[in-house]
């Protein structure tokens, strides 16, 4: 079975500082990995995904991430964070031939001016 | 092109009491997916839906929830009786097909209050 951990319950940032959240997942094939943000009231918008190919992924808002097989991780980057960055971000794993998404607990991120 | 839509937004009710919420996925949209977000988790995936067929709903308690998605369209998750625990937020969720399953597109959600 699939599944994500997500080690970090809430993480604060200063505003203008990088940002590394952490995501380890374990999957026996070769997993699709995704980074979802949920911002309060509002749905989830998918910020970036990797299925194969190069290890860094770029996505919308200025976030990056890299999967690295060997320590099984997909840790999101991002070099300078904004206010409006803060959410709760949720990284997931699905694959081809088990066509459904299975999400980590979530961080949640505060940035502080 | 307009986004999925969820009514209500909103809702409180008492234990026992059921429950119904409606989903309106992007339209041309096969597949529908319903999750639960319980505070301080991750959404988990309770009912998948290819037009309208079930393609999985293992982690659905089929006790008390049940799903429809008659048309192919809209979608209705129902809870009878509620539990405290079923409190929490439910996403509907749709991509163009099941083989892209990884393009979803979420709503905002209804957040439950059971009391």
């Amino acid at each position: 079975a699939q599944s994500v951990t997500q080690p970090d319950i809430h993480i604060t940032v200063s505003e203008g500082a990088s940002l590394e959240l952490r995501c380890n997942y374990s999957y026996g094939a070769t997993p699709y990995l995704f980074w979802y943000v949920q911002s309060p009231g509002q749905g989830l918008q998918l910020l970036l995904k990797y299925f194969s190919g190069d290890t860094l992924v770029q996505g919308i808002k200025g976030f990056e991430a890299e999967f690295k097989r060997s320590q099984s991780s997909f840790n999101l980057r991002k070099p300078s964070v904004h206010w409006s960055d803060a959410a709760e971000y949720f990284c997931a794993v699905g694959a081809q031939g088990n066509e459904k998404l299975t999400f980590g607990t979530g961080t949640r991120l505060t940035i502080i001016p | 092109e307009a986004g999925v839509a969820q009514s209500p937004r909103y809702k409180i009710i008492e234990k026992r009491q059921s429950v119904a919420f409606w989903c309106n996925p992007i339209s041309g949209h096969a597949t529908l997916y319903w999750y639960q977000q319980i505070l301080g988790q991750g959404p988990k995936l309770l009912i998948q839906f290819q037009n309208n067929g079930v393609v999985d709903d293992s982690q659905l308690p089929k006790d008390r929830f049940s799903a429809e998605r008659l048309k192919g369209v809209d979608s209705t998750l129902k809870i009878q009786p509620a539990k405290l625990e079923d409190s929490a937020v439910y996403l509907c969720a749709s991509s163009l097909t099941l083989l892209t399953f990884y393009e979803q597109y979420f709503g905002p959600g209804t957040r439950l209050t059971v009391t």
